[in-house]
């Protein structure tokens, strides 16, 4: 069954202070790392797909890098706006990427 | 288009009755997730149809849940019976069969409490 665990469960930034989020995940077959960003009372929103490890990807401020066995989201120099819960999943099991695991999510709050 | 459309956005619901939440995805999307995200928990798969096609259910999905997606369009959950443990958001997500990779697009769910 796969698996992914997220940490920390919580972080808190001042503005300018730039950080990393894990994700580690155990996958019979990956065929994707995604992450995602989720505001509250809303649905998450898709940020990267990562497939191979050395695979690295940039939005902005933030940039993912995916291992064998973990990805990172790093936060360089965050704003207030970036504040959110960011969520990893992992899609694959059994042969096919539709059905994507979720990890519980890192809540990343930014103090101007 | 708008993106995937949920409604409604939140119901309060008596334990034991019946709710049916709709879905509209991308139209142009062929594959259409349903998940649940409780507090404090990441999104968890629910079903997943392709078209018209209900291809997975989860063991989560128990019987006295329905999905359905009549014509490959619009999608509806319907929960029976509802129980306490069923409050939770229902997220619907959307995406094209051959562009998995771009990431699905979800709703801003549906809210539900049981009371």
């Amino acid at each position: 069954e796969d698996q992914v665990t997220q940490s920390p469960e919580a972080l808190r930034l001042q503005e300018g202070e730039s950080s990393s989020l894990n994700c580690s995940y155990t996958v019979s077959g990956l065929r994707g790392l995604f992450w995602y960003r989720q505001d509250p009372g809303k649905g998450p929103e898709f940020l990267f797909t990562l497939y191979s490890a050395g695979e690295e990807k940039e939005k902005e401020r933030l940039k993912a890098t995916l291992t064998k066995k973990e990805s990172f989201l790093h936060i360089t120099a965050p704003k207030p706006e970036d504040s959110a819960t960011y969520l990893c999943a992992v899609g694959g099991s059994g042969g096919s990427n539709y059905k994507l695991t979720f990890g519980k999510g890192t809540l990343l709050t930014v103090n101007p | 288009d708008t993106g995937v459309s949920q409604d409604p956005r939140h119901k309060i619901t008596k334990r034991g009755q019946n709710v049916t939440f709709r879905c509209d995805p991308i139209s142009e999307h062929n594959r259409l997730y349903w998940y649940r995200q409780t507090l404090g928990q990441g999104p968890e798969f629910l079903t997943y149809f392709q078209n018209e096609a209900q291809l997975e259910k989860s063991r989560l999905l128990s019987d006295r849940f329905s999905a359905e997606r009549p014509k490959g369009s619009f999608s509806t959950l319907e929960i029976q019976r509802t129980e306490q443990g069923d409050s939770a958001m229902y997220l619907c997500a959307s995406s094209l069969a051959r562009q998995v990779n771009y990431g699905y697009t979800f709703g801003s769910g549906t809210r539900l409490t049981v009371v």
